[in-house]
């Protein structure tokens, strides 16, 4: 089974800053099956990120992904107001079918 | 307007048995495969089971394997989960989700790009 380990676990910034958040998994990992969320409270999740790198339909340009084999990150430049949330990498494909990371807390500073 | 609706969740004791609901509409239901996933109050994500398009290709995470059941009806637009057996740790909210999918030369892109806003199940005596 693939382990997705996201840090750090908060990150604690101001509007207009930059945000890095990563995402290593135990195993190699098929950038094209690399996925970020977003999940803002009472919310459902939202796609960000697909294939490692695409943005979803609608997502900023602001946000971006990167990386491959077991390392990858999730870049937000000029933090907004409302990307303060949870966010969640998952990789499709190995047993079992899709895992997710535990998440990273974006929070305001 | 691409939307997912799921139903059917609520109070049950340990052992019980609950039957998911989730009604789509805005797209081609028959087209695409769909997850259940679910999040326990204040924790991450926790996938539980896929049905592709045709309802022929079925999985389960290990953890409701023998006792949940996914189903589907594209006649009727829409995805079931029966759950049995339940036990105090389902307790969580379920979200149903789209499989939304890319294909570009030789690749293949999976993800979930359409969510339900979810419905709670309580496992409680």
């Amino acid at each position: 089974e693939i382990v997705l380990t996201q840090s750090p676990g908060t990150l604690s910034l101001s509007p207009g800053e930059r945000a890095t958040l990563s995402c290593r998994a135990s195993q190699r990992v098929n950038s094209n099956f690399l996925v970020w969320y977003q999940q803002k409270p009472g919310q459902a999740p939202r796609l960000l990120i697909y294939g490692a790198s695409s943005r979803a339909t609608g997502i900023p340009d602001r946000f971006s992904g990167s990386g491959s084999g077991t390392e990858f990150t999730l870049t937000i430049t000029r933090l907004e107001p409302e990307d303060f949330a949870l966010y969640y990498c998952q990789q499709y494909g190995s047993s079992p079918l899709y895992t997710f990371g535990q998440g990273t807390k974006l929070e305001i500073k | 307007e691409v939307q997912l609706v799921e139903s059917g969740g609520g109070l049950v004791q340990p052992g019980g048995s609950l039957r998911l609901s989730c009604a789509a509409s805005g797209f081609t239901f028959s087209s695409y495969s769909m997850n259940w996933v679910r999040q326990v109050p204040g924790k991450g994500l926790e996938w539980v089971s896929y049905i592709s398009s045709s309802g022929s290709t079925i999985y389960y995470a290990d953890s409701v394997k023998g006792r949940f059941t996914i189903s589907r009806d594209n006649a009727e637009k829409s995805l079931y989960l029966l759950m049995d057996s339940l036990r105090a740790e389902d307790t969580a909210v379920y979200y149903c989700a789209r499989e939304g999918y890319r294909y570009d030369s030789s690749y293949a892109y999976y993800y979930m790009d359409v969510w339900g806003k979810g419905t709670t199940v309580t496992v409680s005596s």
